[in-house]
């Protein structure tokens, strides 16, 4: 099955720096990658996603990028705002796209500091 | 986006009770639905996938017969803790698919589970 890492765990920046988060995959027939936030005690909510036929996305502040040779991804966020603090977790879907079965990262617990 | 509503939000029962936690997609039909577990800070893990109509599927570890899935309908999933003990404390949280069939899952706002 797929194996999800990312990295850091943890993560504390200055208000105005920009933060990377990354993660590798096992399952090169892994196809979409979603990146979710999630505060303390709520849902997650997806931020942005990229799939496989696609080397860069962005979004505003937050772009993500993907080396399907070298099976990572990334998520970079720019000009962080305190807002931004949350746990985010990286995920990968092997099932083709059509099952949306997803697995997902430790988590980086984001801290942004005024 | 697409809505998905669980409840109840936050339940106490007592060791070997049954506890029942309802998965709603509010505004679409979502044939297929997920579990996972989270415990406090850690991820995500999947724990079953509910099909409506058929049965679940589970992932390797996870009882069947201790956590029981439901998906009569295309709006409805139930996960139902059989004999809950201490142990089954967590964070339980459901995701559907939206039917824009963007690949995007859209998850319940979660429902904490505490056995005493």
């Amino acid at each position: 099955g797929e194996n999800v890492e990312q990295h850091p765990s943890t993560l504390s920046v200055q208000e105005g720096d920009s933060a990377v988060i990354k993660c590798t995959y096992s399952d090169s027939a892994s196809n979409y990658f979603p990146w979710y936030k999630q505060e303390l005690g709520k849902r997650p909510q997806l931020i942005i996603d990229i799939r496989s036929n696609v080397g860069e996305k962005k979004d505003q502040r937050i772009a993500v990028t993907l080396n399907k040779t070298a099976k990572h991804f990334s998520l970079h966020i720019t000009e962080t705002q305190p807002e931004d603090s949350a746990v985010y977790f990286c995920a990968a879907d092997n099932s083709g796209g059509s099952n949306y079965k997803l697995t997902f990262g430790k988590g980086t617990l984001l801290t942004v500091n005024p | 986006g697409a809505v998905v509503s669980q409840h109840p939000s936050r339940v106490i029962c007592k060791s070997g009770t049954s506890v029942k936690i309802e998965c709603r997609s509010l505004d679409f039909q979502a044939t297929t639905m997920f579990w996972y577990r989270q415990f406090p800070k850690q991820s995500l893990m999947l724990m079953a996938t509910s099909n409506e109509g058929s049965k679940a599927t589970y992932e390797q570890g996870v009882e069947k017969d201790k956590f029981l899935i439901n998906h009569a309908s295309l709006t409805l999933s139930t996960l139902t803790v059989t004999s809950a003990h201490p142990e089954d404390s967590s964070f339980y949280i459901c995701s559907a698919a939206g039917t824009a069939n963007t690949g995007e899952l859209f998850f319940g706002e979660g429902s904490r589970l505490t056995v005493l």
